[in-house]
């Protein structure tokens, strides 16, 4: 039972790239979430989704975009990189119940130079 | 809206010792509460969660917290830490029916001494 799988793990980008973050779940959950980490902020939400075909901000989403073509996957994608951008992305999921648990990928550190 | 705070930004133990982590929040009803344990290199974890019931909760690898509504604290606490808690730990708190209200706090990290 794989859970939710983000590729890739690592990535260096230049200002001004663009890249697409891939989070899989197979959970069969409906809500899925992308966050980002930075020291001292914990994770703050950039978007998310409630189910297939929907997507939603979240506190921090400029300069993000998303798609969730597949209820399964969730794209979170950078037009033009900027260091601000430097960070640890998470990827989770879960249920749509308040209480329910997120389970959370393993996450990708993103370096924009 | 509402808000979560964790005052101790780094906290360091002897193993054995017990641990409590602080964790206040701010809200207007009772929120759903949650810990999180982030490892090195790995996403989050959930250790346990409080959303209606008794105020103590138990949660995996031993920890366990407990709501008090008063001061609007969920303080987690182990009895004696082991060397692979070592660890981010993050609280969170949710309002509202669906987990996208989930606000986490800025975590905190926990060294343990051999």
């Amino acid at each position: 039972n794989a859970g939710v799988t983000q590729t890739p793990k690592f990535r260096v980008l230049k200002t001004g790239q663009s890249m697409t973050l891939l989070c899989a779940q197979d959970m069969n959950h409906e809500y899925m979430y992308w966050y980002r980490q930075d020291p001292g902020m914990g994770l703050r939400l950039i978007h998310y989704s409630v189910g297939e075909g929907t997507t939603a901000k979240g506190e921090v989403p400029d300069g993000y975009n998303v798609s969730r073509l597949k209820k399964q996957n969730f794209l979170l994608g950078l037009e033009s990189a900027a260091p601000s951008q430097t960070s640890v992305y998470f990827c989770a999921s879960s249920y749509p119940e308040g209480q329910a648990e997120a389970f959370f990928g393993q996450g990708t550190r993103l370096t924009v130079v | 809206a509402q808000s979560v705070t964790q005052p101790d930004i780094h906290i360091t133990v002897s193993e054995g010792a017990s641990l409590e982590l602080r964790c206040n929040y701010s809200y207007g009803a009772t929120p759903y509460l949650f810990w999180y344990v982030q490892s090195p290199g790995q996403g989050l974890q959930l250790l346990l969660k409080y959303f209606s019931g008794d105020t103590l909760v138990q949660g995996i690898k031993g920890f366990e917290a407990e709501f008090k509504r008063s001061q609007s604290s969920f303080n987690l606490r182990k009895p004696s830490v082991h060397w692979s808690d070592a660890a981010e730990y993050f609280c969170a708190v949710g309002a509202g029916t669906s987990y996208d209200k989930v606000i986490f706090g800025p975590g905190t990290s926990l060294s343990v001494i051999p």
